[in-house]
């Protein structure tokens, strides 16, 4: 089993609606969960972090964390083209170690 | 402004010519990481560093030594390169548990 997983995609939907990436992980002890928005050929850039069960929403982001399930989403509501991207899950499981996701690949249809 | 500058960013070379890619930081991050993507895998860890001259493994260090002389400098050391090193790289720096601050990256070929 993979420390962190994400389903490849491509996740397409059509502009203005409302994306869903999930990620699962293994490592229960797990603390902190990110989400990074990768560009083609292009560095990771942060958009959300979570680090207690529960919703955290931020502009047109939501991030979703369930400890007992492992399990961390996000939701980008009003999907725009320019959100596009291949979306990294990233997992903190011990001090030292910050595991990614393969990503899912996102296509914003106009 | 807070960033970390790799370099060179676009690189060929040929087996078996040793070379270094840098990496920088000016955050005062305790910790800096080297990984790599390729298609279908994600980013893999292959070093990373918790302080000075503290340095372990990550997931597929072969073929790969770093270095961690001063806190904001990880050059990352290919001494025999080969082609399935072949690959685009990432140097990151962070805080515990916070995220992860990374460099523009450094396209790899070698032939």
């Amino acid at each position: 089993q993979k420390e962190v997983e994400q389903n490849s995609g491509p996740l397409s939907v059509p502009e203005g609606a409302i994306a869903s990436l999930n990620c699962t992980y293994s490592d229960r002890g797990s603390q902190s969960f990110f989400w990074y928005r990768q560009y083609s050929g292009k560095s990771p850039e942060l958009i959300m972090s979570i680090y207690s069960n529960g919703d955290k929403e931020d502009g047109r982001f939501t991030a979703q964390l369930n400890k007992a399930s492992q399990y961390v989403s996000l939701l980008i509501r009003d999907s725009q083209p320019s959100d596009s991207a291949t979306y990294l899950c990233a997992v903190t499981p011990g001090t030292y170690k910050y595991i990614f996701g393969t990503g899912t690949r996102l296509k914003v249809l106009a | 402004e807070a960033q970390v500058t790799q370099n060179p960013r676009y690189l060929i070379t040929v087996t078996g010519k040793k070379l270094t890619v840098t990496c920088s930081q000016n955050m005062n991050h305790e910790y800096m990481s080297w990984y790599r993507q390729d298609p279908g895998l994600g980013l893999r860890q292959i070093y990373y560093s918790m302080n000075v001259e503290v340095t372990d493994k990550g997931d597929v260090p072969e073929g790969y030594k770093v270095s961690r002389k001063e806190k904001r400098n990880f050059p990352l050391i290919l001494e025999s390169p080969s082609p399935n090193q072949t690959s685009l790289y990432f140097c990151a720096s962070r805080e515990t548990n916070t995220e992860a601050f990374f460099g523009q990256g450094t396209r790899l070929t070698v032939v």
